[in-house]
């Protein structure tokens, strides 16, 4: 059973727009949820967390809403750059010592 | 200035051949994981080590053993590869004991199984 969703697997935006990708969850108990981003060739890294006692967190272009009665997180991206073309992961643990369960992850195409 | 180093990068193995992957990190850090990626799927959870000490998860297969002679390198061991177990093979590490911390994953191994 898949605890980590991301229901689309693919999504292509403009350069200079607004990239929004989501994330839905199933266990309530989720208490920190993470994005990690891949780019071909190479491992993930992390690119932001946020934990349930927040609903927003912002690390430059970079912003994670969660909205915990819905069980959905979101990753904006403005503006979007060519760079940020990658695939992107949502993982969610329950506690701090908890291990990571990762999403399918989402491949963002950011159009010149 | 690679941190954590998988090799190979690409795996060709025939069913039930033994099959070992490696991974080495120069990041001295205390946690060690074995992560397996099917197409399109999550990276699912295969083992971590802290420091020494092994935890293997509930559900992965018996096939499936590892070691971590030292903090430096770690290896996963395929007894007998089936075709199921052709996927991608991501070696991460962890600084401290929170899984909070950024986890630092390597490229990755290709298993291929004819």
């Amino acid at each position: 059973d898949q605890q980590v969703k991301q229901n689309s697997p693919s999504l292509s935006v403009q350069e200079g727009r607004i990239s929004i990708l989501n994330c839905d969850y199933t266990n309530s108990m989720f208490d920190y949820f993470l994005w990690y981003k891949k780019y071909p060739a190479e491992g993930p890294t992390f690119l932001i967390s946020i934990s349930s006692i927040k609903d927003k967190n912002e690390d430059g272009r970079f912003t994670v809403f969660l909205n915990k009665s819905a069980k959905h997180l979101s990753l904006h991206i403005v503006p979007s750059q060519p760079g940020d073309s990658a695939v992107y992961f949502c993982a969610a643990l329950k506690t701090s010592y908890d291990k990571v369960i990762f999403g399918p992850g989402t491949s963002l195409s950011v159009i010149p | 200035d690679a941190m954590v180093i998988q090799n190979p990068r690409y795996q060709v193995t025939q069913f039930g051949k033994p099959v070992t992957l490696s991974c080495s990190q120069t990041l001295n850090h205390n946690v060690m994981y074995w992560y397996q990626q099917k197409s399109s799927q999550a990276p699912k959870l295969l083992f971590h080590y802290y420091d020494k000490d092994f935890n293997n998860e509930a559900d992965t297969p018996d096939n499936f053993q590892s070691r971590r002679p030292n903090t430096s390198f770690c290896f996963l061991d395929i007894r007998s590869p089936g075709l199921g177990d052709a996927a991608m093979y991501l070696c991460a590490t962890l600084r401290g004991t929170s899984a909070l911390d950024t986890q630092y994953f390597g490229p990755g191994t290709r298993l291929t199984v004819l």
